[in-house]
């Protein structure tokens, strides 16, 4: 069935490090591919998308490349801050429709001062 | 804006007693509805699919008779935990959708349930 694995934390760095979250996928076909953020307490809110290969999905300087040649989906950024502190899931949406969603098992970064 | 209600927030109960979530689309019809289960360190797991009118879909290993749920209109959609165990302990998170295309899933703020 479609799963999807990524990095397991806990990942700690400095305040301006550069971040990145590694996920990997398995589907069939061309699923479309997420990342999603959890802050402390709340819900899951979308950070970025993407819905086919070689699409680049971005936001609040997040980045991941939809790579179907290698079947990742890897998050980064150049510079974190102390507000990016959460737990990130990486989730995948089978291609054909359907709204379930597979979510990996979430790594939490913690940014340090 | 922010789309999806989620009450209450946390709730505490004793065992054997039964406790109903409500997730509310605010500004969206939303004829989907998941319930997703998170334990400490883990990841989500989907609970059920429910639309609007129709009786929820369960996944596999979700007693269908423990958590009840009920999605009796657009912008409303109640899970009730019966007869809780301590173990049933777990955070709790909806999300929404409407039938248009490419309609984004919402999420709520989540439910932290406590039994003890």
């Amino acid at each position: 069935g479609d799963s999807v694995t990524q990095m397991e934390g806990p990942v700690t760095l400095s305040e301006e490090a550069f971040l990145t979250i590694n996920c990997t996928y398995t589907a069939t076909g061309y699923p479309s591919l997420f990342w999603y953020v959890q802050y402390p307490g709340e819900g899951l809110q979308l950070l970025l998308k993407a819905t086919k290969a070689d699409d680049k999905g971005s936001n609040k300087g997040f980045e991941a490349t939809y790579r179907k040649e290698t079947t990742s989906f890897h998050l980064e950024k150049g510079s974190v801050q102390v507000s990016d502190s959460a737990v990130y899931f990486c989730a995948l949406q089978p291609q054909g429709g359907s709204e379930k969603l597979v979510f990996g098992k979430g790594t939490k970064l913690t940014v340090n001062p | 804006g922010a789309v999806v209600s989620q009450h209450p927030s946390w709730v505490i109960c004793k065992s054997g007693t039964s406790v109903k979530i409500e997730c509310r689309s605010l500004d969206f019809q939303a004829t989907t509805m998941f319930w997703y289960r998170q334990f400490p360190k883990q990841s989500l797991m989907l609970m059920a699919t429910s639309n609007e009118g129709s009786k929820a879909t369960y996944e596999q290993g979700v007693e269908k008779d423990k958590f009840l749920i009920n999605h009796a209109s657009l912008t409303l959609s109640t899970l009730t935990v019966t007869s809780a165990h301590p173990e049933d302990s777990s955070f709790y998170i909806c999300s929404a959708t409407s039938d248009k295309k490419n309609s984004p899933l919402h999420f709520g703020n989540g439910t932290r349930l406590t039994v003890t």
